[in-house]
């Protein structure tokens, strides 16, 4: 067990709709990172925050919107979903967000978009 | 675009053999890291190398980082069962972005 939590665990949803994907890092971990992970793109870096700003912006399409809370929860919004949305995404947490940080990595969310 | 390919994609040995995975990035990397994800689970961090030429071991593990911090490799000396799952190479580049390698997926037969 990472200490990184993330809810749900599995999601089901329509094209078209949008979803919320919560994740709450390990105890003083200042910094979260969000990650896709599908069997034709791999493992991509979406975004990370840092003490509730984003400093790090990879492949994260317009449709997918993220933030970090005071409480330094994140959350990672996907809206207008498509078939190829369907994946499994990742959130890990460090303790300052340098890139020689350790990244523990949450259990993930499925999302399935039928 | 940027590019962390891995080599062989799958890699099937029998208990006891040795495992090699190698990792090449299309751009320099400012570090590097390895990360093992079982199969049902999520990527736990093994090790990070910073230094061009750097060599660090974990027991029956052993990690390189290549002299132009483009490639690197993970070797697995006399494998075991608790050793399957993928395993990724990832950095991140000068321009703050972060990658992950293609993987490498190890089957041990017992």
């Amino acid at each position: 067990d990472s200490g990184v939590t993330q809810t749900p665990k599995h999601l089901i949803t329509a094209t078209g709709q949008r979803v919320t994907l919560r994740c709450s890092p390990r105890s003083g971990d200042l910094s979260v990172y969000w990650y896709q992970q599908s069997l034709d793109q791999g493992l991509q870096f979406l975004i990370q925050y840092y003490n509730g700003e984003e400093r790090a912006k990879g492949n994260i399409l317009e449709r997918f919107s993220a933030q970090q809370f005071p409480d330094l929860h994140s959350e990672l919004n996907l809206s207008s979903l498509e078939l190829g949305d369907s994946a499994l995404y990742f959130c890990a947490s460090s303790v300052d967000g340098g890139w020689t940080d350790t990244q523990y990595f949450g259990p993930g969310t499925r999302l399935t978009v039928l | 675009g940027q590019q962390v390919m891995q080599i062989p994609q799958y890699q099937h040995v029998q208990e006891g053999e040795d495992f090699t995975t190698y990792c090449n990035s299309s751009t320099t990397l400012s570090n590097i890291q390895w990360y093992k994800q079982r199969p049902g689970g999520h990527p736990v961090f093994l090790i990070q190398l910073v230094k061009s030429g750097e060599v660090k071991k974990q027991k029956r593990l052993t990690f390189q980082f290549g002299e132009a911090k483009k490639n690197s490799s993970l070797h697995i000396t006399a494998t075991q069962t608790t050793d399957v799952g993928t395993y990724f190479c990832a950095g991140p580049d000068y321009s703050n972005q972060f990658y992950f390698g293609t993987g490498t997926s190890l089957t041990v037969i017992p």
